[in-house]
């Protein structure tokens, strides 16, 4: 059985660029979660998805952000017009729904340098 | 709004001992869920331990356990035997429950580095 798998693992980009990260959850999961995390911070909630319905999303989640989970599967998070303060890392975590327990658990991250 | 508080910029700790991180939490929530992950220098965040806010049990996971106060609303974790592969950084994480359903969103405190010396 696979973790959570991101990638790229790692990605730079000039400013006003966009990116695209993919994050392929544990199978059996429905629900997916993005998080970003800046240097010394704890992570920040963006957005989840039960299934292919995005059910909550963050303030932080600007108008240049959007994320997908076309099938219910794998899920990407697009940033549109990069700005330097998007550099962080972007962390993904799945895990079964509907239970109070309900662990998630996290990927490697992608982290992202906007120059 | 949930908040998460971890005073402990930095721990340190001799191998083999034991060490304490602290947790206080806020919330309205009477249900809700708290949880610990360790996040090693590679990035990835791993799960420790779970505390349920209805559990009446502290939380037990090999060498970690959670010391669970609701009237004080902390959640500390104890790692007993300390090794030179828990230096990390560690987070407590706290999750709303309502009607029995989980919600999406962990909050995560601000994080300790602990520090394992040989």
């Amino acid at each position: 059985d696979t973790g959570v798998s991101q990638d790229p693992r790692h990605k730079i980009t000039k400013r006003g660029q966009n990116v695209t990260f993919r994050c392929d959850p544990i199978s059996e999961h429905n629900r997916l979660y993005w998080y970003r995390q800046t240097l010394g911070q704890g992570p920040e909630f963006l957005t989840y998805f039960q299934n292919e319905a995005q059910l909550e999303k963050s303030r932080l989640l600007s108008d240049r952000f959007s994320a997908e989970r076309p099938k219910g599967s794998f899920s990407t998070l697009e940033i549109q017009r990069t700005e330097q303060g998007d550099s962080a890392m972007y962390l993904c975590a799945s895990s079964l729904g509907g239970l109070a327990k309900n662990i998630q658990y996290f990927g490697a991250g992608t982290r992202l340098s906007v120059l | 709004a949930q908040k998460i508080t971890q005073t402990q910029p930095g721990m340190f700790v001799q191998e083999k001992e034991a060490v304490t991180l602290d947790c206080t939490y806020d919330t309205s929530d009477q249900s809700y869920g708290l949880f610990w992950y360790k996040q090693p220098s590679s990035g990835e965040m791993i799960f420790l331990i779970y505390q349920g806010s209805y559990d009446e049990q502290n939380a037990t996971e090999g060498r970690y356990s959670l010391n669970f106060q609701k009237s004080r609303k902390s959640a500390n974790l104890l790692i007993s035997a300390s090794q030179l592969g828990d230096s990390a950084m560690y987070f407590c994480a706290m999750r709303e429950t309502r009607g029995g359903t989980s919600y999406g969103k962990l909050t995560f405190g601000q994080g300790t580095i602990l520090t394992v010396h040989p």
